[in-house]
């Protein structure tokens, strides 16, 4: 599998519900970012966790990362249809780029 | 809050022709890339830039491809002659010193017919 796959490939929930999306990785890394993008349109930043970190939280969003399963899991509490959108890992293996995941498209339905 | 910006937002052109891609970053950040993404692929990495010159470069960024810093605030990618798989949304990105987080830019959807 290639660096940074994620699952599912797309989800679908109603709003309210809880969304959970994993990130898998190959390499060692410095650290690992969640971005979302809306259909088309740029990437926006959401959270970055640090490989010595394990949770991280930001509002309804919470990180967790287990170095040792070289995974990363984004869950979204109490969705919005505004949630909707294309999420992306990506893994920083401090050679100062991001190396992208093959993103999950999140269709939240109100 | 500021923001990255690249213009323009949409670009097409003939297969052949040379396209500047321009990107402002934010305006203390020091450390710049570009990626690509090709429709419904995943984003990827083309170039990153510090202290003016190249630091890193995939290999997808061959002799085609050229980044440039020609004043204090823009920095541009060039792509000399463009082919047919060079289509796809190009997003600048810049992060401060000392911190990993990049701040992408709303992206230039090229086209090349």
């Amino acid at each position: 599998s290639q660096q940074g796959e994620e699952d599912p490939q797309a989800l679908s929930i109603q709003e309210g519900e809880n969304a959970t999306m994993n990130c898998s990785y190959k390499t060692s890394i410095n650290n690992l970012q969640w971005y979302r993008q809306n259909s088309g349109r740029g990437l926006v930043h959401l959270i970055l966790i640090r490989s010595n970190e394990r949770e991280k939280h930001s509002g309804r969003l919470r990180v967790t990362l287990d170095t040792s399963k070289k995974s990363s899991s984004l869950l979204i509490t109490a969705s919005r249809a505004a949630d909707t959108a294309s999420y992306f890992c990506a893994t920083d293996d401090n050679t100062d780029k991001l190396i992208f995941g093959t993103g999950t498209r999140l269709q939240v339905f109100p | 809050e500021p923001e990255v910006t690249q213009t323009p937002s949409h670009q097409v052109t003939q297969m052949g022709q040379e396209v500047i891609l321009r990107c402002v970053p934010i305006s203390n950040h020091l450390y710049f890339y570009w990626y690509r993404q090709i429709l419904g692929q995943k984003v990827e990495f083309l170039v990153s830039f510090y202290n003016n010159e190249i630091s890193e470069k995939s290999e997808i960024f061959d002799d085609q491809f050229s980044v440039e810093r020609p004043d204090g605030s823009n920095f541009t990618l060039k792509i000399r002659s463009t082919k047919l798989e060079d289509s796809a949304m190009y997003f600048c990105a810049s992060r401060l010193a000392g911190q990993e987080t990049q701040y992408f830019g709303p992206g230039t959807r090229l086209l090349v017919l």
